[in-house]
């Protein structure tokens, strides 16, 4: 069964960017799409994108595009969620998430542990 | 953008009893393209229903999904201990993909 294993904690200052990683862990991804979503703490969950690693073409809503770099290395199974210019609204728990039945648009039937990208001066 | 508007906002029960979640959309959601997660503190979110009514893999039967157009409900028939947590509703069906903005499910 594929896992989803995500990059540790990190720190930043505002202005700066963070690059979370998010590696195919017993498998591959396969033809799957794989998407990222944050959640700001006690907030719910929002939508920043979605990638189909075999084409390596991204998807992202009005608001992140700007600012959202989402890539996949389909040699090693990894997944990279790239966000510029954070602010101290950034600060949230970022996921991947596995797109169900091969569909750029699905459920997300497997997640990622959760990376905590703290915001702060 | 789709919004999707969940109801209540905290549902306090009793283990044993029904649980009935309800999430309005903005817009008809076609294709019945709607999922239901639930999150526990501290974890991911899990996929519980996927396509309004289609349980994901390895989830009980006491959780059943329905509904069409701009009207879902999620339902657990007979709550059990591990199910109070975090509900959300999501939609795919139109881009940009959005969530509800949950119901917590709480010990009454």
């Amino acid at each position: 069964q594929v896992q989803l294993v995500q990059s540790g904690a990190e720190v930043k200052k505002p202005g700066s960017s963070v690059k979370v990683s998010c590696k195919a862990s017993g498998g591959t991804f396969s033809n799957s799409a794989i998407s990222w979503v944050r959640q700001a703490p006690g907030q719910g969950l929002e939508w920043m994108g979605v990638i189909i690693p075999i084409f390596g073409t991204a998807n992202y809503p009005q608001k992140f595009q700007a600012r959202v770099t989402i890539t996949a290395d389909k040699s090693t199974s990894t997944a990279y969620m790239d966000l510029s210019s954070l602010r101290s609204e950034d600060t949230a728990v970022y996921y991947c998430a596995r797109v169900r039945s091969g569909y750029e648009f699905n459920a997300f039937d497997i997640w990622g542990q959760g990376t905590m990208v703290t915001v702060s001066s | 953008e789709i919004v999707l508007t969940q109801s209540p906002g905290t549902l306090s029960l009793s283990p044993g009893e029904r649980a009935t979640l309800s999430c309005r959309a903005s817009q008809s959601v076609s294709s019945s393209y709607l999922a239901w997660y639930q999150q526990k503190p501290g974890q991911a979110p899990r996929l519980l229903i996927y396509d309004t009514s289609s349980r994901a893999t390895g989830i009980p039967d006491r959780f059943s999904g329905s509904g069409s157009g701009t009207d879902f409900t999620l339902t657990i028939s007979r709550l059990e201990p591990e199910d109070f947590a975090v509900y959300y509703c999501q939609q795919y069906d139109h881009s940009p993909e959005t969530f509800g903005q949950g119901t917590k499910v709480e010990v009454k």
